[in-house]
Formats: C-alpha cells, structure tokens, sequence
C-alpha cells in the first residue's frame, strides 16, 4: 500500500460525457502528479500540481483539467469524453518538486467510455 | 526532445540475474534516470535512480554509462515476484517545470 488513495476504482460511462477522478496523496506529500495508461499509449504523464499549484504539464488534452485542493487532494476532470478516452489513470505523490523524489503511485481509476 | 528506448520483452529464469537495458542517446546534462515497475493490476512502484554514478539498493543496482547515453538496471537474483513491466524514465527540471519522459517498457518474465 502506497499511500495514495484514488476513488473511483472503475468507471463507465458514455461517449460526450464528464467524469471526475479523485486522488488523495500521501500524508506530508505536496506534489500530485496525474497519468495516464492506455493499451496502444503505454504510460504517459499529464499534468503535476504542487501546493496547490501547477507546476507542469505533459501530454493533457484540453478537454481535461485539473486543481489541487487546499487539503491537497486533487482533481482530474475529463469531459467530452471520447472512446479513446478509455484508459486506466494513475495518480501518483511526492514529497516535495524535485526530480530526484520518488513518487508513490495509487491503484488507479479504470475508465470505460462506451 | 529526450527519449528513451527499451526493449519490449525479456525473459530470465528464477535465481539468475537480469540485465534490462535503456537507450537515452538524447539525454541532457540535467536529466535523472530513474526506473520503475508495474507489476500485474497494480500502479508503478519505485526501483531505483541515478544522475551519474553507478547505484545500488536493496531492490537493484542501476548502471549508467560514462557519456549517460545508456544505463542498465540489474536485478541480481530474479524472483518470480520481480516478473513486471519495468519502465526508463527521464525526469529533470526545465525552466522551473519538471519533465518527464518515459520509455514504452521491457516486460519481464521470471522462469521457474
């Protein structure tokens, strides 16, 4: 057990609409990082927030967004949701923004657009 | 752009060591290398990282060359729990923004 909580375990939904993935980090942990895991894709990093800010972004299509709240558990929204959405999002934690910190991955939200 | 490149699959037998190599001939000076593993319905997990020098802990030894245009992660007696997809990552810090790069990963089987 990492640590890092993620809800909803799965997900299914359909074609246009908008779903929101929760991510707890662990505790002490400032940094949040999304990604996601998608079978023709392999691993690919979203978007980082630390303290509430974001502090870089990867491969996020416009259509999701995210925030890191004040109790520094995150959000991911995707919407207008398309079938190549489907895919398994990973949150992961760190303790602060340098590259040498590990970060803890949670179990991840499997997503299932139909 | 960085990039890293990893064979697609491996397969070593229990007991013997296994020797997973990453290609990242577009590294810069202030990339880290790190690797981690997924193993079956599971999130990646932390093996281990390095900048130049060669290192070693308690799960496996990660060897970078000396112009870091390769580097080699070393499990020294596979187990059948080591059986994952084990992924080359790139991480450093460009104009204050962390970068991450990632391999597509080596898939690992462990032989009994």
């Amino acid at each position: 057990d990492s640590g890092v909580t993620q809800t909803p375990k799965h997900l299914i939904t359909a074609t246009g609409q908008r779903v929101t993935l929760r991510c707890s980090p662990r505790s002490g942990d400032l940094s949040v990082y999304w990604y996601q895991q998608s079978l023709d894709q392999g691993l690919q990093f979203l978007i980082q927030y630390y303290n509430g800010e974001e502090r870089a972004k990867g491969n996020i299509l416009e259509r999701f967004s995210a925030q890191q709240f004040p109790d520094l558990h995150s959000e991911l929204n995707l919407s207008s949701l398309e079938l190549g959405d489907s895919a398994l999002y990973f949150c992961a934690s760190s303790v602060g923004r340098e590259v040498q910190e590990t970060q803890y991955f949670g179990p991840g939200t499997r997503l299932l657009v139909l | 752009d960085a990039k890293t490149t990893q064979p697609n699959s491996m397969e070593s037998n229990e007991e013997e060591p296994v020797h997973l190599p990453c290609n990242h001939s577009t590294i810069s000076g202030t990339d880290y290398i790190h690797w981690y593993r997924q193993l079956p319905s599971q999130g990646p997990e932390y093996v281990i990282h390095g900048l130049t020098s060669n290192v070693n802990n308690r799960m496996a030894s990660l060897a970078i060359a000396e112009d870091r245009k390769s580097s080699t992660l070393i499990l020294h007696r596979a187990t059948l729990r080591d059986a994952a997809v084990y992924y080359c990552i790139l991480r450093a810090i460009i104009q204050g923004a962390q970068k991450l790069v990632f391999g597509q990963g080596t898939r690992l089987t462990i032989n009994p």
